[in-house]
């Protein structure tokens, strides 16, 4: 089965400092999006970000960018000038192959946002 | 407001009784999914409808329904069979089926049997 990996279980930050979230992935697919998801103590899950597997650029929104090796198939999440409501846990998605184009989610990675 | 609702966010039944949680959205998406997520793991998942009257199992469908007659809807029902039904439940919606859509969450309905 096609996996997606977030090897850290659990990191921790400084607030106002910057952190970055580990996510590996195999597809043999060429075009596809990835995506980080958020999901704060309300476990309502939130977008964060989205790269375009075509796309070189990484992607950034706001305090939030991605650091995609298409050739490595890493995703990581970086999470710069840490703020108190970023606590919560974070999962990578991915479309693995032959899936029926669904998305498949990692295990997560707790982010805890030391005051 | 445009969204997805999940009621109730609790649900509490007792083993052997089948029970279906409900999940809607107005944002006029086609396709909606069903997630199951345990304590500290990621989302797994058990359905997904890419249309009306049609739906496709997930990884983890056993013991397990879905129906998909309206656009907006797409209960869940969890049935005796499945061996170990407590967990948190997540429905999402994407406008169209496949990894390239974004896909929007509701707030989750949390379901302990005993």
């Amino acid at each position: 089965a096609q996996t997606v990996t977030q090897s850290q279980p659990e990191m921790s930050v400084q607030e106002a400092e910057t952190v970055t979230l580990s996510c590996t992935y195999d597809t043999s697919e060429s075009d596809y999006y990835l995506f980080w998801y958020k999901q704060p103590p309300s476990r309502q899950m939130i977008l964060v970000i989205r790269q375009e597997a075509y796309k070189q650029q990484n992607a950034t929104e706001n305090r939030f960018s991605v650091n995609f090796q298409k050739a490595a198939k890493s995703f990581s999440l970086k999470i710069s000038d840490s703020q108190l409501g970023d606590a919560a846990m974070y999962f990578c998605a991915y479309p693995p192959d032959n899936a029926g184009n669904m998305l498949t989610f990692g295990g997560g990675t707790r982010l805890m946002v030391k005051p | 407001d445009g969204g997805i609702t999940q009621s109730p966010k609790y649900l509490f039944r007792k083993e052997g009784q089948n029970v279906t949680l409900s999940c809607e959205q107005n944002l006029n998406h086609d396709a909606m999914y069903w997630y199951r997520q345990d304590p500290g793991q990621g989302l797994r998942l058990i359905y997904y409808s890419q249309i009306v009257n049609d739906f496709q199992k997930g990884d983890i469908a056993e013991g397990y329904s879905v129906s998909r007659e309206k656009k907006e809807s797409f209960p869940l029902t969890v049935t005796s069979a499945q061996k170990n039904p407590t967990a948190f439940y997540l429905c999402a919606s994407s406008i169209g089926a496949g990894s390239l859509y974004e896909q929007y969450f509701g707030p989750g309905t949390r379901l302990t049997v005993t």
